[in-house]
Parts: C-alpha cells; sequence; structure tokens
C-alpha cells in the first residue's frame, strides 16, 4: 500500500481557498486518491476521489499531475464549519477479493478561522 | 436515509472484561469493515467482511479480538480480556462492494472504548 505524507496542520480565514498537498512517491498504476473529511466525534466522511488530471465534485476539487505522485485538495471559499481533518489515502479500490481496506495516515488538521 | 450506526456509543469497561461492540450497515450494502482510531491519529484497519465471511482479518491485533457478520448485515466486534491498550475508538463502515472505484466506504459515528 502506498505510503502518504500530508502536512500535519494548516490555518486559513474564512472565504479563502485552501489548497492541501499529499505526496504519494510510491503510488502503483492501478491506485486511486481518495481523501476524507473528519469531524470531531464522527466518523470520516468521502469527499472526492480521482485517478489522474482534475476532477471536481459539489464540495472541492482534486488535482493530480501526469506522474500522480502527488495530489492537492482545494477547498473553494472554506468556512469556519470547515475546520477538520483531511485524509489523503490512495489504493486500489477494484481488485476484486483483495483488501480493500482503506490506509489512513494522520491526516491535516485543517483550521479556518474567521 | 438511515447511515451507519454504531452501538453503544460509549463502553467503559474494567481490565480483563469481555465487551460487544454492535454495528448496523447501511440497507443493501454488502461490504463491512471495522477500523480502529486512536487519539491524534488516522483510523486503524482491523477486519472486513464481504457478506458473512471475513475477507481479510489481517488487522485485527491478536486472537483477543474477533468479529462476526452472520447474517450478512449487522456486524459485531468481540474482544476478550481486555486491556488498557484497546482504549480508542472503533470505527465501522459499509460499502456496496462493488469492487469498483466509486465503492465509496460510509462510516458511522464510532464506539468510544475506555478499558480502565
Amino acid at each position: 500500500l502506498a505510503k502518504t505524507t500530508q502536512p500535519i496542520s494548516m490555518d486559513s480565514y474564512e472565504g479563502q481557498e485552501v489548497n492541501i498537498t499529499c505526496s504519494h512517491n510510491n503510488i502503483a498504476t492501478n491506485d486511486y486518491i481518495t481523501w476524507y473529511q473528519q469531524f470531531p466525534s464522527q466518523g470520516p466522511r468521502f469527499i472526492i476521489q480521482g485517478y489522474k488530471t482534475k476532477v471536481t465534485n459539489e464540495v472541492a476539487s482534486l488535482f493530480i499531475p501526469a506522474d500522480r505522485k502527488s495530489s492537492t485538495l482545494s477547498l473553494p471559499r472554506v468556512s469556519l464549519s470547515d475546520t477538520a481533518v483531511y485524509y489523503c489515502l490512495v489504493g486500489d479500490p477494484g481488485i476484486s477479493g483483495s483488501a480493500r481496506q482503506l490506509t489512513f495516515g494522520s491526516g491535516t488538521q485543517l483550521t479556518v478561522l474567521p | 436515509g438511515a447511515g451507519v450506526s454504531q452501538t453503544p456509543s460509549n463502553k467503559v469497561t474494567e481490565k480483563g472484561k469481555y465487551v460487544e461492540l454492535r454495528c448496523d450497515p447501511i440497507s443493501g450494502h454488502t461490504a463491512l469493515y471495522w477500523y480502529r482510531q486512536s487519539l491524534g491519529q488516522g483510523p486503524e484497519f482491523l477486519i472486513y467482511f464481504q457478506g458473512t465471511g471475513a475477507a481479510d482479518d489481517s488487522g485485527l491485533p491478536n486472537d483477543r479480538f474477533f468479529a462476526v457478520r452472520p447474517e450478512g448485515s449487522v456486524s459485531t466486534l468481540k474482544i476478550q480480556r481486555t486491556e488498557r491498550g484497546d482504549s480508542a475508538v472503533y470505527l465501522c463502515a459499509s460499502s456496496l462492494g462493488l469492487g469498483e472505484v466509486g465503492d465509496t466506504q460510509y462510516f458511522g459515528p464510532g464506539t468510544r472504548l475506555t478499558v480502565l
């Protein structure tokens, strides 16, 4: 399973765009990149998943360069309620019969300030 | 619709006791996962069920930990002879179990286990 490296913490202000970058130098060909968000006393919540280039949904964008050795989660115009821990995960979600457990790192604590 | 639910939300026990933690997955989800999360760390995989069978139990730390899912829905994580080091939040997740991209795992709120 590919190891990921993220900043331990980040601060931002309300209304700003936040970019959290994750390094995954040994990503495998079949691996996808997935981001989860976790609030205190709650389970992680899926945000976005991608393989290459750019993926966008209603809450975030995910940018993946051609070499796929890193990825950047972009949160537009954050609010106080976006304060949470964000996890970057790398793995192959599709091998039938194989273990599909998620391997979490320590995550990035994002704090949004007023 | 209803999400993944876990009971109890909190469990305090004494060292050496036996505990059971329950997970009710989202209806129709064939895959179920158990994770353990210690303070300040990301969740750590314990075991994965596809239907009634444990497809991967490589994350269980030792033979004091056991999980079942007899009817392919509700799952129970059982911990025997609890130790203080077992104190953590135990998270359950479920997914459709399609085995393909987009098979998102949905997590429950967790059970906070404290072993005194």
